[in-house]
């Protein structure tokens, strides 16, 4: 089985601030990942692709990936009340299937 | 615009009835996949398809079954045989071979099934 881990939160920080999010899987082999954002009741909506080692920007968010260490992470600078949501770490698993973390849900006080 | 659709919204079921969530999408993509989401935990596979009239099973198939007879459409249907059923279940999508490993998925909306 493989396996991706991620903290459940929930996370806290305050409007303005950075957020940081993490995720480690156990495929050596994997290849993309993906970062989910998803609010309570709704579906899953990418917001992130990254499939190199290093940093991958867009916007406020950005993605950092350690195939080494078997770590990805998403960073969302001046963080929004409307980032408030659960955020799911996604790895390839070859043969376009998918693993899930269980997400970590994030709280941005005004 | 393309997308994928689910339907119902929400989906009640009795004790010994099987139903049916429907998923169509018009995004021309080979590959569809039904998951399963309980409070709390990740998305977890119950089956996929990379091409018409072939599928295989996810990691918790027993007690639901699904058919792939046209490209758009890959229906689940939830069988009594699934003992606890309740749980948001989404249907997505992506392209086949090595395109789909870099292009993630298409979520729909989701059904949420409950037993009543």
């Amino acid at each position: 089985q493989k396996e991706v881990e991620q903290n459940s939160g929930p996370l806290s920080v305050p409007e303005g601030a950075i957020a940081s999010l993490n995720c480690t899987y156990s495929d050596r082999v994997s290849q993309s990942f993906f970062w989910y954002r998803q609010y309570s009741g709704k579906s899953p909506e990418l917001i992130m692709s990254i499939y190199s080692n290093g940093d991958k920007e867009d916007g406020r968010f950005t993605a950092q990936l350690n195939k080494a260490s078997q770590y990805v992470s998403l960073l969302i600078r001046d963080s929004q009340p409307s980032d408030s949501a659960t955020y799911l770490c996604a790895v390839n698993g070859g043969f376009n299937k998918f693993y899930f973390g269980s997400g970590t849900k994030l709280n941005v006080k005004p | 615009d393309g997308g994928i659709t689910q339907s119902p919204k929400y989906l009640f079921r009795k004790e010994g009835q099987n139903v049916t969530l429907s998923c169509e999408q018009n995004l021309n993509h080979d590959a569809m996949y039904w998951y399963r989401q309980d409070p709390g935990q990740g998305l977890r596979l119950i089956y996929y398809s990379q091409i018409v009239n072939d599928f295989q099973k996810g990691d918790i198939a027993e007690g639901y079954s699904v058919s792939r007879e046209k490209k758009e459409s890959f229906p689940l249907t939830v069988t009594s045989a699934q003992k606890n059923p309740t749980a948001f279940y989404l249907c997505a999508s992506s392209p086949s071979g090595t395109g789909g490993d870099y292009y993630g998925y298409t979520f729909g909306s989701g059904t949420r099934l409950t037993v009543v």
